[in-house]
């Protein structure tokens, strides 16, 4: 069964260090999404893709996160320098765009990235 | 701006009870409804999705009914297990050109043996 696949599971790092997680989408699946998720609440979008453009970034913290999707398929979160705020579950998701089509728009999450800033 | 909320918050129900989960939302123009379940440490499963055309889904112990007029969308369980034991979130597709999708806080449910 097809599903979105990322990695790590777990990164432990310390506060000023540069951590990367990776996130590849369901096969043909044009829209990508990275979510963060603190502990008890629920996903908040930090980027949004169509193909290899961002659609909307409005939550992502620019001075420090940085997101791309290159060739359109899978796509890389990176967080230079993580502070201990940044500790979270770091969520991938993807979808068939559902503009201008009969596509349900129904969203498939990956397992997570959980990242623990010390 | 749409904004989702769920309650309770957290449900302790004891095995075999039927139950309701809530899901509010601010901007009925919305594209489809998604239920998710989430387990500690894991990722978000899909349970259920609801267009906006329809009025309710069904899988096997869950059914998910919409009303997007009110704004209001609700998980029914019945005959709760043990193994239900999750957190449950709804989530919204806006009805715009690209596909933003709006995730409610979520509810904790706890079924007791």
């Amino acid at each position: 069964e097809a599903e979105v696949a990322q990695s790590p599971r777990y990164k432990i790092t310390e506060k000023s260090q540069a951590v990367a997680f990776w996130c590849d989408p369901i096969s043909g699946h044009a829209t990508l999404y990275w979510y963060r998720q603190i502990l008890g609440q629920g996903p908040e979008l930090l980027v949004q893709f169509q193909d290899e453009s961002v659609v909307d970034d409005s939550q992502l913290p620019k001075d420090r996160f940085s997101a791309e999707r290159l060739k359109g398929v899978d796509s890389t979160l990176k967080i230079q320098p993580a502070e201990l705020g940044d500790s979270a579950m770091y969520l991938c998701a993807s979808s068939l765009p559902h503009a201008g089509t009969t596509n349900t728009g129904e969203l498939f999450f990956g397992e997570g990235s959980r990242l623990t800033v010390l | 701006k749409q904004e989702v909320t769920q309650i309770p918050a957290a449900l302790s129900v004891p095995e075999g009870e039927n139950l309701v989960l809530n899901c509010s939302f601010t901007d009925s123009a919305i594209y489809n409804l998604q239920w998710f379940r989430q387990d500690p440490g894991k990722g978000l499963t899909s349970l259920l999705l609801i267009q906006s055309s329809q009025r309710e889904q069904t899988s096997g112990r869950l059914n998910a009914s919409l009303d997007k007029s009110s704004g209001r969308s609700t998980l029914y369980i019945a005959a709760s297990q043990p193994g239900d034991s999750a957190t449950y979130l709804c989530a919204v597709r806006r009805e715009t050109s690209y596909d933003k999708v709006i995730f409610g806080p979520g509810t904790s449910l706890s079924v007791i043996p």
